[in-house]
């Protein structure tokens, strides 16, 4: 257990409604990430943290975006959610050297 | 761009029947190949990491290794509770630690 947490665990939205996905750990990792996960497609990087309001950009980062104001937060936000955004949402720290871990995930629906 | 393949994607095997789940790869400079389990609704949990072509590593009934252009996971005389789907992934040199992931191989292990 790396002491992730995220919030909600399952969330059913409607199309165009914002959504914020939260990811919370308690190891003070510098390093986090948000993946998707997708039947076909496995997991994907959509945006990762290296530092407070450090981010950058992953393999599918349009239509998010991320917030990172204090060491144990990393927020996930998709400002107008879509059906193609239904999937499986993890979240990961980097423990050193070189290894993530991954949160427990949310199961998003945009219907 | 980081690729990688696993095969098969899926593996049905009887108790006690040993096997192997492929992983290729090709990656600009591999800092380490890593390989997760994952059971239906959980997160990817760790299991091993390689560096270089020719190590091995070994947990319970699992031993992984590693050439330039491939992994593999050996599965030695499989139980039940070894359902799961096995990820592998690649990270790269000055990547800030980001991993490419296979799409899976999905095992079942009849008892």
């Amino acid at each position: 257990d790396a002491g992730i947490t995220q919030s909600p665990r399952h969330k059913v939205t409607e199309t165009g409604t914002p959504v914020t996905l939260r990811c919370h750990q308690t190891e003070n990792h510098r390093y986090m990430y948000w993946y998707r996960q997708d039947p076909g497609h496995g997991l994907r990087l959509i945006h990762y943290s290296y530092g407070v309001k450090d981010t950058d950009k992953g393999e599918v980062s349009d239509g998010y975006s991320v917030s990172r104001s204090k060491t144990e937060d990393f927020l996930l936000t998709l400002e107008s959610a879509t059906s193609s955004q239904t999937s499986v949402y993890f979240c990961a720290i980097l423990s050193e050297p070189d290894t993530q871990y991954f949160g427990p995930g949310t199961r998003l629906t945009v219907l | 761009e980081d690729q990688v393949t696993q095969s098969p994607e899926a593996l049905r095997l009887q108790e006690g029947e040993s096997s192997s789940l492929n992983c290729s790869y090709t990656v600009s400079g591999l800092r380490g190949l890593f390989w997760y389990r994952q059971d239906p609704g959980k997160g990817p949990e760790f299991l091993f990491t390689l560096y270089s072509a020719g190590e091995e590593k070994e947990k319970e009934r699992l031993k992984a290794t590693l050439t330039k252009k491939e992994s593999f996971l050996h599965i030695t005389a499989p139980k039940p509770e070894d359902s799961a789907t096995y990820l592998c992934a690649v990270q790269s040199g000055g990547s800030n630690y980001k991993l490419t992931f296979g799409k899976g191989t999905l095992l079942t292990v009849n008892p």
